[in-house]
Formats: structure tokens, sequence, C-alpha cells
């Protein structure tokens, strides 16, 4: 069955420093990979996400991801953090091809808190 | 302007009762879906519709009816309220099985 890891439930880190937040999928394929933030209240936003082609993914607000097939991971990063920044983070995955209905599958989240 | 819209976006009811939470999209999608975040923020699916028919249908109790009288919109119905429901339901969409989805703001369902 298909899962998502966050090993990391919350972590902060002083604005202006690198962030990497950690994702790792089981699946027996390649799979569809995203990430999205949810800030309070809100609902999910689309960071960033890989189909296929090069496995170093460009996001929005100056984020980015790498798949890494051998390590089943698609870590998020940024080499600084705003303020702004401070929300939750979920990885997801879901299965393609022919077989795909969408279902997204998403792990536990990581909260980024980020200090002054 | 905004893509996907849910209604109420608060809804405090009690036990037993009946309640609806409306979903609409203006992005020109095919795909529709409902997930329910518990109190520990996890997401899963509940439902997804393609085109007006339910592709997804998770283990989600009968009290739980989707209902999408076009491709815009797609309304959960949920009977006899228990306090297990309390929680955040997202209502999102995408162009097809296959691309991104996008998320409404949620409903927060508190169950008294």
């Amino acid at each position: 069955a298909q899962s998502v890891t966050q090993p990391d439930i919350h972590i902060t880190v002083s604005e202006g420093a690198s962030l990497e937040l950690r994702c790792n999928y089981s699946y027996g394929a390649t799979p569809y990979l995203f990430w999205y933030v949810q800030s309070p209240g809100q609902g999910l936003q689309l960071l960033l996400k890989y189909f296929s082609g090069d496995t170093l993914v460009q996001g929005i607000k100056g984020f980015e991801a790498e798949f890494k097939r051998s390590q089943s991971s698609f870590n998020l990063r940024k080499p600084s953090v705003h303020w702004s920044d401070a929300a939750e983070y979920f990885c997801a995955v879901a299965q393609h091809g022919s077989s795909n209905t969408g279902k997204l599958i998403f792990g536990q989240g990581t909260t980024l808190q980020v200090k002054p | 302007d905004t893509a996907v819209s849910q209604t109420p976006k608060y809804l405090v009811t009690q036990m037993g009762n009946d309640k609806s939470i409306k979903c609409e999209q203006n992005l020109g999608h095919d795909t529709m879906y409902w997930y329910k975040q518990d109190s520990k923020k996890f997401l899963k699916i509940m439902f997804s519709y393609n085109n007006k028919e339910l592709i997804i249908n998770e283990t989600v109790p009968n009290r739980f009816s989707p209902k999408s009288p076009d491709k815009a919109h797609l309304n959960l119905h949920i009977n006899s309220l228990e306090l297990g429901d309390s929680a955040v339901y997202f209502c999102a969409s995408s162009q097809d099985v296959n691309q991104p989805q996008h998320f409404g703001d949620g409903t927060r369902l508190s169950i008294l």
C-alpha cells in the first residue's frame, strides 16, 4: 500500500536560515509527488509537483524539492526562510497511469516555526 | 474570483442533526474531491467525482453522501452527526485525475 512519512513533526528555524523538510514514500512505481502548504485557517496551496523528468523541481515562494528514487524521498528545501513561511507543510503522493483516480495520500505534516 | 469555495466556513451543530456542506469551483475542472482533516491535521480522502461520476469512495460511513449536480459542484450531506465527525472538511478540484488539486479553505465542523 502507498504511504507517505514525514519524519519531523515540528521544526524550528531562524529567519534567514536554510530549510529542509523530509518526505519518504512507499510506492511500487514512480508516483506523482507533491508538496502543499497550509497556513492557519486556510486551505492547502500547492508549492510544487514532480511528475517526471528533471528530479529537481522548482516551486513557488522560492521552494524546491528533489526526487531521489534510490531513497524513495522527495525533500523540500528553501535556502533562506522568511517569517511568513511559518505554516504546516504536507507531502503527498498519487499513483499515476491508467489506474490513477487522483487519490492523494498525505504525510502527517510538518509544522514549521520561524524564529525572528 | 475564488477558485474553490466552500460554505459554510464554520458549522456548529448538535449530535444527531443532518447538515450539508457546499462546494463550488469556477476553474472548469472535471474532477472534485472531499477530504477530512482530523484534530491531528491528518488529511484523508473521502470521495471523488469525475464528470459527475463517483470514482473514489473510501471507507466512509454511509451517513456521508456526496452529491454532484453538475461538474462545478460537489456537496457533502451528513446524516445523524456524531461527535467523531468533528473535523475540517476540504473540497478540492483538478482538471482531471492526473493534474494537481486546488483546495478550498475548508469547513470546520464542530459537534456539540
